[in-house]
């Protein structure tokens, strides 16, 4: 069965950069997930859509921005990165308000 | 500021021996899941339990829920050493949208 890809699995950045993380979601699911798990933490979350609107926003920086496009897939656009942004990031999917689907997750290092 | 605590933090036990690791939260929940997380990995969902659900069984795991005292416990039998990982419970809260809060997680080490 088709499962939730996330791109990149592994990004290495320097402070101040930008980066792009994307997630496809499992065909149907119309709602995807944004969760950010640092070091030894719990998976927090951070921002959600739903028919390609925001439907939920949570401790996400301002200097981060997401979207959902036509296609159901998510972008998550991180700016003036910092130090303490190194994390996993997770993508998940589901049906509405439904069993959310984990992608395997990208891996961010600020340098 | 995360709903769900998770007890003990850590656990090391041998294979065969029961793991049990408890969830606590704080709102009221429409479901709780359990997760696991081989480390650094992916989050790999293991079972649901509903809100009106008091227990739950999935092969050697069994959830349990007592929504009176908010809080739900996951029993692994007969652990293997296959089962180290660590595990989190996650809510959803009755308000608001579906977005799960997760707990502290459980590091479960299974020893040969």
């Amino acid at each position: 069965a088709a499962g939730v890809i996330q791109s990149p699995r592994h990004l290495i950045k320097e402070k101040r950069e930008t980066a792009t993380l994307k997630c496809y979601p499992i065909p149907r699911h119309d709602t995807v997930y944004w969760y950010q798990q640092g070091p030894g933490q719990d998976p927090q979350f951070l921002i959600s859509f739903y028919e390609k609107m925001q439907s939920d926003k949570g401790s996400i920086p301002d200097r981060f921005s997401a979207q959902q496009f036509s296609d159901y897939h998510s972008e998550l656009n991180m700016s003036s990165l910092e130090l303490g942004d190194s994390a996993l990031y997770f993508c998940a999917s589901s049906p509405p308000r439904d069993t959310q689907y984990f992608g395997p997750g990208t891996r961010l290092t600020v340098l | 500021s995360q709903q769900g605590e998770e007890d003990p933090q850590a656990l090391s036990i041998q294979e065969g021996e029961n793991a049990t690791m408890n969830c606590s939260y704080k709102t009221s929940i429409n479901n709780l899941q359990w997760y696991r997380q081989n480390s650094g990995r992916g989050l790999v969902h293991l079972i649901l339990i509903r809100s009106n659900e008091r227990e739950k069984h999935s092969g050697r795991l069994r959830v349990t829920l007592d929504t009176s005292k908010k809080s739900s416990s996951l029993l692994i039998t007969a652990s293997r050493a296959a089962d180290t990982a660590s595990y989190f419970c996650a809510t959803t809260p009755t308000s608001g949208t579906y977005k799960y809060i997760f707990g502290t997680g459980t590091r479960l080490k299974v020893l040969a």
